[in-house]
């Protein structure tokens, strides 16, 4: 089975320029979550779907971060426009069901906004 | 992971046996898991415990789990070189929230 697939690996922008990150969970995984991971830190829950929807949004920041699982199956994390403290990891994990801590993450994307 | 904490650091000798520790909040917990970092890459599910039990055991791996204490440990018998990563401990609220705490790097030595 193929494991959750993030791209792109590994981003350098500018700030104030917009960032975008795609994720394709493993077939079959019904929940999407997208984290951050400060260096030296455990991943921070973003947001978390279940299917199209988005039932845990609470820790996003709305004002440049947004996310969308239009179809249910892949997502796409976005920042616009993004700051110097956005650099960190972006992780993307899945899982088959809700109310569950047995995710399946892929390899992260890093971002480095000079 | 404000609410999870671990000590940042454990260094080993290759055989030894390493015991990374965690303390908890949540008393209303009902899973707690350890997931495994390695360099570059996402995170691995290593193996959890429900609250009810004190201990379970994965062929090297062994968690102990004070709920009264809100502590948890994990204990991996024979270190590897291979072991090397970052672990990380993690709380399942009953609100379906995954809380990680700030990672624990393990490092051995041959």
């Amino acid at each position: 089975e193929a494991g959750v697939v993030q791209s792109p690996r590994y981003k350098i922008i500018e700030k104030k320029q917009p960032v975008a990150f795609w994720c394709n969970p493993i077939s079959g995984h019904n929940t999407l979550y997208w984290y951050l991971q400060n260096l030296g830190q455990g991943p921070e829950l973003l947001i978390r779907y279940e299917n199209e929807e988005a039932v845990d949004d609470s820790q996003l920041p709305k004002d440049r971060f947004s996310a969308e699982r239009l179809k249910g199956v892949d997502s796409t994390l976005k920042i616009q426009p993004a700051e110097l403290g956005d650099s960190a990891v972006y992780l993307c994990a899945s899982s088959r069901q809700a109310d569950t801590g047995e995710l399946f993450f892929g390899e992260g994307s890093r971002l480095t906004v000079l | 992971g404000e609410d999870v904490e671990q000590s940042l650091f454990l260094s080993v000798r290759e055989g030894d046996s390493s015991v990374i520790n965690c303390t908890y909040t949540d008393s209303s917990s009902t899973y707690l898991y350890w997931y495994k970092q390695e360099p570059g890459a996402g995170l691995q599910l290593l193996t959890y415990i429900f609250s009810n039990m004190d201990m379970k055991q994965d062929q090297r791996l062994t968690v102990l789990l004070n709920k009264k204490d809100k502590h948890l440990s994990l204990r991996i018998a024979d270190t590897q070189t291979g072991d090397s990563a970052i672990y990380f401990c993690a709380e399942a609220r009953n609100t379906g929230k995954l809380i990680f705490g700030q990672g624990t790097t393990l490092q051995v030595k041959p």
